[in-house]
């Protein structure tokens, strides 16, 4: 069973600090790992997304750091904002398929 | 609107009667999506549709649900003799293609059994 488990549960950040997300996955044969920011009511949209063969992507205050080695990457929110507060899923996608595997999501709470 | 739809928004059924979800992706996307969202927990996969291939029904979590693609458009997803723990928010998304072409959600169907 292809498995993606992220961490922390729930995230309870100041603005202006660093949010951390965690995740790891148990199968090699994965070739796309994006990040997706669901608010309350909303169906998920995708935030940013990293291929295996690049350690490190960022986008303005958002950076994917990928570990290959370790089967691990996570997401950082530089200077987070209330604005921030969401539900934040990694996922992967296997190599042969197109379906994405999400993990659990971690609920992010920016405290103003 | 260009995004993905989905309805109905809500859902209230009895428990035992049958209930269809509707997906309209985003016109000329090839690739659609069904997933799941419990209370509190994470996406789960249920059915993928690309193009004309078979799809990959292996997330369905049993065999009172099912779903089809007509003209590779709309999709309908079906829940049979729905029990209370089909309660969930039901995630449709399409993309053009595969990943990593982006794949956009609709803002999904909450479905209530009672």
């Amino acid at each position: 069973q292809q498995q993606v488990k992220q961490s922390p549960q729930s995230l309870i950040v100041q603005k202006g600090g660093i949010s951390i997300i965690n995740c790891a996955y148990e199968n090699t044969a994965f070739d796309y790992f994006p990040w997706y920011q669901q608010f309350p009511g909303k169906g998920p949209a995708l935030l940013i997304a990293i291929r295996p063969d690049v350690s490190e992507k960022k986008e303005g205050r958002f950076t994917i750091s990928f570990n290959k080695s370790a089967k691990q990457f996570s997401l950082h929110i530089m200077d987070s904002q209330p604005g921030d507060s969401a539900t934040y899923f990694c996922a992967a996608r296997p190599n042969q398929g197109g379906k994405l595997i999400f993990g659990q999501g971690t609920e992010l709470s920016v405290k103003p | 609107g260009a995004g993905v739809s989905q309805s109905p928004s809500n859902k209230v059924t009895e428990k035992g009667k049958d209930v269809e979800l509707r997906c309209d992706p985003i016109s000329g996307h090839t690739a659609l999506y069904w997933y799941r969202q419990s209370l509190g927990q994470g996406l789960e996969f249920l059915i993928y549709f690309q193009g004309n291939s078979a799809p990959d029904k292996s997330g369905l979590p049993s065999d009172r649900f099912s779903a089809e693609r007509t003209g590779g458009s709309v999709s309908t997803l079906t829940i049979q003799r729905t029990q209370q723990e089909d309660s969930a928010v039901y995630l449709c998304a399409s993309s053009l293609g595969q990943a990593p072409k982006e794949a956009f959600f609709g803002q999904g169907t909450r479905l209530t059994v009672v």
